[in-house]
Protein backbone atom coordinates (compact mmCIF):
# COMPACT_ATOMS: atom_id res chain seq x y z
CA UNK A 1 0.00 0.00 0.00
CA UNK A 2 1.70 3.43 -1.08
CA UNK A 3 -0.85 5.59 1.97
CA UNK A 4 -1.18 9.03 0.66
CA UNK A 5 0.85 9.99 -2.03
CA UNK A 6 1.21 13.80 -3.03
CA UNK A 7 3.32 15.04 -6.60
CA UNK A 8 4.79 17.35 -7.05
CA UNK A 9 7.43 17.37 -3.72
CA UNK A 10 8.78 20.77 -4.42
CA UNK A 11 7.20 23.76 -6.68
CA UNK A 12 9.21 27.21 -7.46
CA UNK A 13 6.31 29.79 -8.76
CA UNK A 14 6.57 33.20 -9.79
CA UNK A 15 4.13 35.89 -8.29
CA UNK A 16 0.33 35.98 -9.86
CA UNK A 17 1.00 32.18 -11.48
CA UNK A 18 -1.49 29.43 -11.14
CA UNK A 19 -0.55 26.00 -9.36
CA UNK A 20 -2.02 23.05 -9.25
CA UNK A 21 -1.42 20.20 -6.67
CA UNK A 22 -2.14 16.66 -6.74
CA UNK A 23 -3.02 14.02 -3.95
CA UNK A 24 -4.03 10.05 -4.41
CA UNK A 25 -5.35 9.00 -1.41
CA UNK A 26 -4.16 5.48 0.44
CA UNK A 27 -5.99 2.52 -0.72
CA UNK A 28 -9.88 2.20 0.37
CA UNK A 29 -9.97 6.17 1.53
CA UNK A 30 -12.56 8.33 0.20
CA UNK A 31 -12.49 11.40 1.88
CA UNK A 32 -9.52 13.94 1.03
CA UNK A 33 -8.76 17.00 3.54
CA UNK A 34 -6.04 19.81 2.32
CA UNK A 35 -3.78 21.53 5.03
CA UNK A 36 -1.63 24.57 5.01
CA UNK A 37 1.56 24.92 6.88
CA UNK A 38 3.39 27.32 6.93
CA UNK A 39 6.90 27.61 8.20
CA UNK A 40 6.87 27.37 12.05
CA UNK A 41 2.76 27.11 11.89
CA UNK A 42 0.37 24.20 12.83
CA UNK A 43 -1.18 23.27 9.30
CA UNK A 44 -4.60 25.23 8.61
CA UNK A 45 -7.54 23.35 7.08
CA UNK A 46 -8.19 24.81 3.51
CA UNK A 47 -11.24 22.37 2.47
CA UNK A 48 -12.38 18.49 2.72
CA UNK A 49 -13.79 16.84 -0.30
CA UNK A 50 -15.97 13.45 -0.53
CA UNK A 51 -18.13 12.26 -2.83
CA UNK A 52 -16.28 14.45 -5.35
CA UNK A 53 -18.06 17.80 -3.71
CA UNK A 54 -16.47 19.95 -0.95
CA UNK A 55 -18.17 19.57 1.74
CA UNK A 56 -16.04 22.04 4.07
CA UNK A 57 -13.78 24.73 3.86
CA UNK A 58 -11.64 26.87 6.34
CA UNK A 59 -10.94 30.25 6.23
CA UNK A 60 -9.53 30.60 2.63
CA UNK A 61 -9.71 32.94 -0.13
CA UNK A 62 -11.76 31.58 -3.70
CA UNK A 63 -8.37 31.60 -5.06
CA UNK A 64 -8.03 28.29 -3.54
CA UNK A 65 -9.61 25.76 -4.96
CA UNK A 66 -10.15 21.56 -5.45
CA UNK A 67 -11.42 18.75 -6.96
CA UNK A 68 -12.08 15.20 -6.50
CA UNK A 69 -11.79 12.71 -8.94
CA UNK A 70 -14.33 9.35 -9.01
CA UNK A 71 -11.25 7.35 -8.10
CA UNK A 72 -11.18 9.70 -4.99
CA UNK A 73 -7.63 11.85 -6.17
CA UNK A 74 -7.77 15.41 -5.54
CA UNK A 75 -6.29 18.38 -6.84
CA UNK A 76 -5.74 21.64 -5.02
CA UNK A 77 -5.65 24.96 -7.53
CA UNK A 78 -3.84 27.99 -5.94
CA UNK A 79 -5.05 31.17 -8.55
CA UNK A 80 -2.86 34.59 -8.36
CA UNK A 81 -0.19 32.99 -6.15
CA UNK A 82 0.72 35.72 -3.59
CA UNK A 83 4.37 35.42 -1.57
CA UNK A 84 2.30 34.68 1.60
CA UNK A 85 1.07 31.22 -0.46
CA UNK A 86 4.68 29.69 0.22
CA UNK A 87 3.96 26.79 2.41
CA UNK A 88 3.99 22.71 2.79
CA UNK A 89 0.46 21.94 1.24
CA UNK A 90 -0.22 18.67 2.92
CA UNK A 91 -2.70 16.33 1.92
CA UNK A 92 -4.92 13.86 4.03
CA UNK A 93 -6.84 10.60 3.67
CA UNK A 94 -9.57 9.01 5.60
CA UNK A 95 -12.29 6.54 5.43
CA UNK A 96 -15.33 8.83 5.95
CA UNK A 97 -17.36 5.97 8.03
CA UNK A 98 -14.07 4.96 10.30
CA UNK A 99 -14.27 5.57 14.16
CA UNK A 100 -11.20 7.56 14.54
CA UNK A 101 -12.20 10.99 13.30
CA UNK A 102 -8.44 12.54 12.97
CA UNK A 103 -5.85 12.57 10.09
CA UNK A 104 -4.23 9.45 10.25
CA UNK A 105 -2.93 9.50 7.23
CA UNK A 106 -0.66 12.24 5.71
CA UNK A 107 1.02 12.71 2.35
CA UNK A 108 4.80 13.82 1.99
CA UNK A 109 3.53 16.93 1.33
CA UNK A 110 4.79 19.50 -1.57
CA UNK A 111 6.50 22.64 -0.61
CA UNK A 112 5.51 25.40 -2.55
CA UNK A 113 7.74 28.45 -2.85
CA UNK A 114 6.58 31.78 -4.47
CA UNK A 115 8.72 34.08 -5.97
CA UNK B 1 -6.58 34.47 21.41
CA UNK B 2 -5.79 31.37 19.04
CA UNK B 3 -7.92 28.44 19.48
CA UNK B 4 -5.48 26.27 20.20
CA UNK B 5 -2.72 27.68 22.20
CA UNK B 6 1.08 26.00 22.38
CA UNK B 7 4.29 27.38 23.61
CA UNK B 8 6.74 27.24 20.79
CA UNK B 9 9.71 26.45 23.14
CA UNK B 10 12.38 25.07 22.55
CA UNK B 11 11.63 23.01 25.46
CA UNK B 12 15.30 21.01 25.96
CA UNK B 13 15.36 18.26 28.05
CA UNK B 14 18.62 15.99 29.16
CA UNK B 15 18.02 11.92 27.85
CA UNK B 16 16.37 10.20 29.71
CA UNK B 17 14.10 12.61 31.67
CA UNK B 18 10.02 13.50 31.44
CA UNK B 19 9.28 15.74 28.73
CA UNK B 20 5.94 17.26 29.35
CA UNK B 21 3.89 19.52 26.56
CA UNK B 22 1.00 21.33 27.18
CA UNK B 23 -1.76 23.08 24.80
CA UNK B 24 -4.99 24.88 26.07
CA UNK B 25 -8.09 25.16 23.90
CA UNK B 26 -10.87 27.90 23.61
CA UNK B 27 -13.59 25.91 22.31
CA UNK B 28 -15.53 24.47 25.16
CA UNK B 29 -17.37 21.80 22.66
CA UNK B 30 -14.13 20.64 21.72
CA UNK B 31 -14.58 16.57 22.00
CA UNK B 32 -11.78 14.98 20.51
CA UNK B 33 -7.88 15.98 21.11
CA UNK B 34 -5.00 14.49 19.38
CA UNK B 35 -1.26 14.65 19.42
CA UNK B 36 1.00 14.62 16.61
CA UNK B 37 5.09 14.71 15.84
CA UNK B 38 6.58 16.17 12.65
CA UNK B 39 10.00 15.75 12.46
CA UNK B 40 11.81 18.66 10.18
CA UNK B 41 10.57 18.58 6.88
CA UNK B 42 8.05 15.58 7.18
CA UNK B 43 4.42 15.43 7.34
CA UNK B 44 2.91 14.82 10.60
CA UNK B 45 2.49 11.85 12.82
CA UNK B 46 -0.67 10.45 14.67
CA UNK B 47 1.04 9.29 18.01
CA UNK B 48 -1.81 9.58 20.45
CA UNK B 49 -5.81 10.55 21.06
CA UNK B 50 -7.74 11.23 24.06
CA UNK B 51 -11.63 11.63 24.18
CA UNK B 52 -12.21 11.53 28.06
CA UNK B 53 -10.94 13.26 31.57
CA UNK B 54 -7.85 11.72 32.66
CA UNK B 55 -4.68 9.53 31.39
CA UNK B 56 -4.15 7.52 28.72
CA UNK B 57 -0.73 5.51 28.53
CA UNK B 58 0.55 3.91 25.20
CA UNK B 59 4.01 2.90 25.68
CA UNK B 60 6.08 5.91 26.64
CA UNK B 61 3.62 8.42 26.01
CA UNK B 62 0.50 9.97 28.32
CA UNK B 63 -1.80 12.25 27.48
CA UNK B 64 -3.73 14.24 30.13
CA UNK B 65 -7.11 15.47 29.61
CA UNK B 66 -8.74 18.07 31.52
CA UNK B 67 -12.19 19.86 30.52
CA UNK B 68 -12.72 22.10 32.61
CA UNK B 69 -9.89 23.34 32.46
CA UNK B 70 -9.66 23.34 28.60
CA UNK B 71 -6.10 22.14 28.55
CA UNK B 72 -4.82 18.66 27.34
CA UNK B 73 -1.00 17.85 27.74
CA UNK B 74 1.42 15.01 26.54
CA UNK B 75 4.19 13.23 28.75
CA UNK B 76 6.81 11.31 27.12
CA UNK B 77 8.96 9.28 29.81
CA UNK B 78 12.59 8.50 29.08
CA UNK B 79 12.67 10.84 26.31
CA UNK B 80 15.19 9.77 23.33
CA UNK B 81 17.22 11.91 21.29
CA UNK B 82 14.77 10.44 18.38
CA UNK B 83 11.93 12.16 20.42
CA UNK B 84 13.19 15.42 19.18
CA UNK B 85 10.62 16.97 16.82
CA UNK B 86 7.91 19.42 16.77
CA UNK B 87 4.73 18.10 18.83
CA UNK B 88 1.66 19.45 17.05
CA UNK B 89 -1.93 19.56 19.51
CA UNK B 90 -4.89 19.33 17.18
CA UNK B 91 -8.52 19.14 18.57
CA UNK B 92 -12.10 18.42 17.11
CA UNK B 93 -15.51 19.78 17.75
CA UNK B 94 -17.20 16.09 16.80
CA UNK B 95 -16.15 13.06 18.68
CA UNK B 96 -18.78 10.87 16.67
CA UNK B 97 -17.20 9.32 13.33
CA UNK B 98 -17.18 11.98 10.40
CA UNK B 99 -15.46 14.39 8.03
CA UNK B 100 -14.93 17.14 10.74
CA UNK B 101 -11.39 19.19 10.55
CA UNK B 102 -9.12 19.61 12.95
CA UNK B 103 -7.51 22.16 14.34
CA UNK B 104 -3.79 22.46 15.20
CA UNK B 105 -1.67 24.87 17.21
CA UNK B 106 1.03 25.92 16.36
CA UNK B 107 3.57 22.90 17.85
CA UNK B 108 6.33 22.84 20.45
CA UNK B 109 9.53 21.77 19.40
CA UNK B 110 11.55 19.32 21.92
CA UNK B 111 14.84 18.91 21.64
CA UNK B 112 15.98 15.79 23.43
CA UNK B 113 20.16 16.58 24.73
CA UNK B 114 22.08 13.40 24.42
Amino acid sequence: DAGVTQSPTHLIKTRGQQVTLRCSPKSGHDTVSWYQQALGQGPQFIFQYYEEEERQRGNFPDRFSGHQFPNYSSELNVNALLLGDSALYLCASRLGTATLNTEAFFGQGTRLTVV
Amino acid sequence: QKEVEQNSGPLSVPEGAIASLNCTYSDRGSQSFFWYRQYSGKSPELIMFIYSNGDKEDGRFTAQLNKASQYVSLLIRDSQPSDSATYLCAVNRVRDTGRRALTFGSGTRLQVQP
